[in-house]
């Protein structure tokens, strides 16, 4: 079946420029990570969906970034005003739920913004 | 918090070389633990998990036994090949409402026919 997608696969855009990074789950998988991936920072945790609703939202950096997930399907990663340090890999992991915690996370390939 | 201390890299090894790649962490509660693999060009994937103290996660002939005395988690293989070249990845989870991976640094493997 198919895996998690992300579009697009690269991206540049100049400083200051709004973004929009895409994430399509894996079929029927009710949860959705956005995770990134920089030299200074390795791997961080941004956002947690369940469904539609975002419970955990303590890795966003700041307020230029917000993220929304629609029909407990696709998501979209937003960031406003873009900054030389957002530059970096925007990983999307998606997996299914059992009635107390998560299953394995099944990632996708992660789109590479570079700002300009 | 919680947090994952990792080898530092890069590695480089001959080809049937004997590999261990460090990794401990802090965490609260009992946490899930975790290598993540990523091939050059590719996405993370899962190498194998262990959930609770003791146990052993094994997969590709690679293996970790997650310990508690010592808050542990490294990586084994007997006998590196070319093609497990890649980046590796120590990671935890703890359970039971908090859902987000927390990564190591990352360790670079190199191996050399």
């Amino acid at each position: 079946g198919a895996g998690v997608s992300q579009s697009p696969s690269n991206k540049v855009t100049e400083k200051g420029k709004d973004v929009e990074l895409r994430c399509d789950p894996i079929s029927g998988h009710t949860a959705l990570y956005w995770y990134r991936q920089s030299l200074g920072q390795g791997l961080e945790f941004l956002i947690y969906f369940q469904g539609n609703s975002a419970p955990d939202k303590s890795g966003l950096p700041s307020d230029r970034f917000s993220a929304e997930r629609t029909g407990g399907s696709v998501s979209t990663l937003t960031i406003q005003r873009t900054q030389q340090e957002d530059s970096a890999v925007y990983l999307c992991a998606s997996s299914s739920r059992g009635e107390y915690f998560s299953y394995e996370q099944y990632f996708g390939p992660g789109t590479r913004l570079t700002v300009t | 918090g919680n947090s994952v201390t990792q080898m530092e890299g890069p590695v480089t090894l001959s080809e049937e070389a004997f590999l261990t790649i460090n990794c401990t962490y802090t965490a609260t509660g009992y946490p899930s633990l975790f290598w993540y693999v990523q091939y050059p060009g590719e996405g993370l994937q899962l190498l194998l998990k262990a959930t609770k103290a003791d146990d052993k996660g094994s997969n590709k002939g690679f293996e970790a036994t997650y310990r508690k005395e010592t808050t542990s988690f490294h990586l084994e293989k007997g006998s590196v090949q070319v093609s497990d070249s890649a980046v590796y990845f120590c990671a935890l989870r703890t359970n039971f409402g908090n859902e987000k991976l927390t990564f190591g640094t990352g360790t670079r493997l190199t191996i050399i026919p």
